[in-house]
């Protein structure tokens, strides 16, 4: 079975223009929450989508959206990009609702900000 | 403001040996926790979770400890491998994967 796949895996932007990442989650997983991880530090929760509905937001700002599918993929969109903005992009999908089933993991997209 | 909390960057131990990952939270909300490893280049893989009704939670070579009065967990590898070697996430959430809060890592090193 295929696991969580992001894509792009790496990025390169400058400031001011807007990106696009994009995450398919495990076939049957109906939850995906996307994740900033900066280095040295630890993956920053930013949305967490069920069933195509935000269930959560993190300390975000309004640069960044998301939304999820009929197909349960999602995308995870920044606006305005900073330099700050460079990090690598985690996505997780889990089945969601109340299962215990735990999250996994795609192998993120590594944005870079020139 | 940490809510999760991982004290120590990084630890060294002997293959063979215990390896103690420490965990600290600060939110009394958090009921549920969780480990996760990550090699360098893929993302995280979850490994063992807690609840905050049980204190010992344990999957084969890989057993976590919860203090809810102390608001301390940690992470025992017994015996410890050169495969563990990865950074350690602590995590918690106030509900089953929702909102998961991340502490910082820990670089295990696993020395021959």
């Amino acid at each position: 079975d295929a696991g969580v796949t992001q894509s792009p895996t790496h990025l390169i932007k400058t400031r001011g223009q807007h990106v696009t990442l994009r995450c398919s989650p495990i076939s049957g997983h109906k939850s995906v929450s996307w994740y900033q991880q900066v280095l040295g530090q630890g993956p920053q929760f930013i949305f967490q989508y069920y069933e195509k509905e935000e269930r959560g937001r993190g300390n975000f700002p309004d640069r960044f959206s998301a939304r999820q599918f009929p197909n349960y993929s999602s995308e995870l969109n920044v606006n305005a990009l900073l330099l700050g903005d460079s990090a690598l992009y985690l996505c997780a999908s889990s089945l969601g609702g109340f299962s215990n089933q735990p999250q996994h993991f795609g192998d993120g997209t590594r944005l870079s900000i020139l | 403001d940490q809510q999760v909390k991982q004290n120590s960057p990084s630890l060294s131990v002997q293959e063979g040996r215990i390896s103690i990952l420490n965990c600290d939270y600060t939110n009394s909300m958090f009921d549920y926790f969780l480990w996760y490893k990550k090699y360098p280049a893929e993302g995280p893989t979850f490994l063992i979770s807690i609840s905050s009704i049980k204190d010992k939670n344990e999957d084969g070579r890989f057993t976590v400890f919860l203090n809810k009065s102390a608001k301390h967990l940690s992470l025992h590898i017994v015996p410890s491998q050169p495969g563990d070697s990865a950074v350690y996430f602590c995590a918690a959430s106030a509900v089953p994967w929702d909102k998961i809060i991340f502490g910082k890592g820990t670089r295990l090193h696993i020395l021959p």
